[in-house]
């Protein structure tokens, strides 16, 4: 089926660890997103690409970074994880950076930093 | 930090109720209004991507106006049923340019009771 595969789908991390998030979508899109979700504040966007090779910071990207050496993946990397970056993290792809046919998103990855 | 506003923040409904909920987005440098459904323990899902002003778009028994002008899109939901039980999101993308960030909304919570 096509979609977006994240992993893990849950971690607890102690902090001071360091943690790759991954994502992975077989649909050819050419943009991608990370999101992370936290209780009052919706989704906030932390770093997008708009197509592979390039990356750029989104509202909340301090404690992340990202890489997209390929379209298909899109890993989000914590170098040293404190206990404010747990949340749900969801990635998300477009077919185009416009996103004109909207995102699809993955299931989430549940990380607790403690 | 764009300001994208939902009302309500929740909203309890009986089966076969007809319902609508408000996304006010900046009304200055529009692109585009996005608007997703996310089912508990799922992910969201693109309903509608909507670009012009005074643009209508429906799906089966949900529909969504736009008007760019004042900053505001609806979501309606005709004769809801309890799986429409759903956040429903929406996102303004301001710029359709380099930068393509989708800001979201917190969310309006229906809860449609049998």
């Amino acid at each position: 089926i096509a979609g977006i595969t994240q992993a893990p789908t849950s971690q607890i991390l102690a902090a001071g660890r360091r943690m790759t998030l991954r994502c992975t979508q077989d649909m050819r899109h050419n943009a991608m997103y990370w999101y992370r979700q936290d209780l009052g504040l919706g989704l906030r966007l932390i770093h997008y690409s708009n197509t592979a090779g390039t990356t750029g910071k989104g509202e909340v990207p301090d404690g992340y970074s990202v890489s997209r050496a390929n379209t298909d993946d899109f890993p989000l990397t914590l170098a040293s994880a404190v206990p404010s970056q747990t949340s749900v993290y969801f990635c998300a792809s477009s077919d185009t950076p416009q996103g004109i046919d909207g995102y699809t998103f993955g299931s989430g990855t549940r990380l607790t930093v403690v | 930090i764009l300001n994208v506003e939902q009302s309500p923040q929740s909203l309890h409904v009986q089966e076969g109720d007809s319902t609508n909920f408000t996304c006010s987005f900046p009304s200055s440098n529009f692109y585009a209004l996005h608007w997703y459904r996310w089912e508990t323990a799922k992910s969201p899902e693109a309903l509608f991507v909507m670009t012009l002003n005074g643009d209508e778009k429906k799906k089966g028994r949900i529909s969504a106006t736009l008007n760019t002008k004042e900053g505001y899109s609806y979501l309606y939901i005709k004769g809801s049923q309890p799986e429409d039980s759903a956040t429903y999101l929406c996102a303004f993308d301001p710029s359709g340019g380099s930068n393509y960030k989708l800001t979201f909304g917190k969310g309006t919570l229906l809860t449609v009771n049998p």
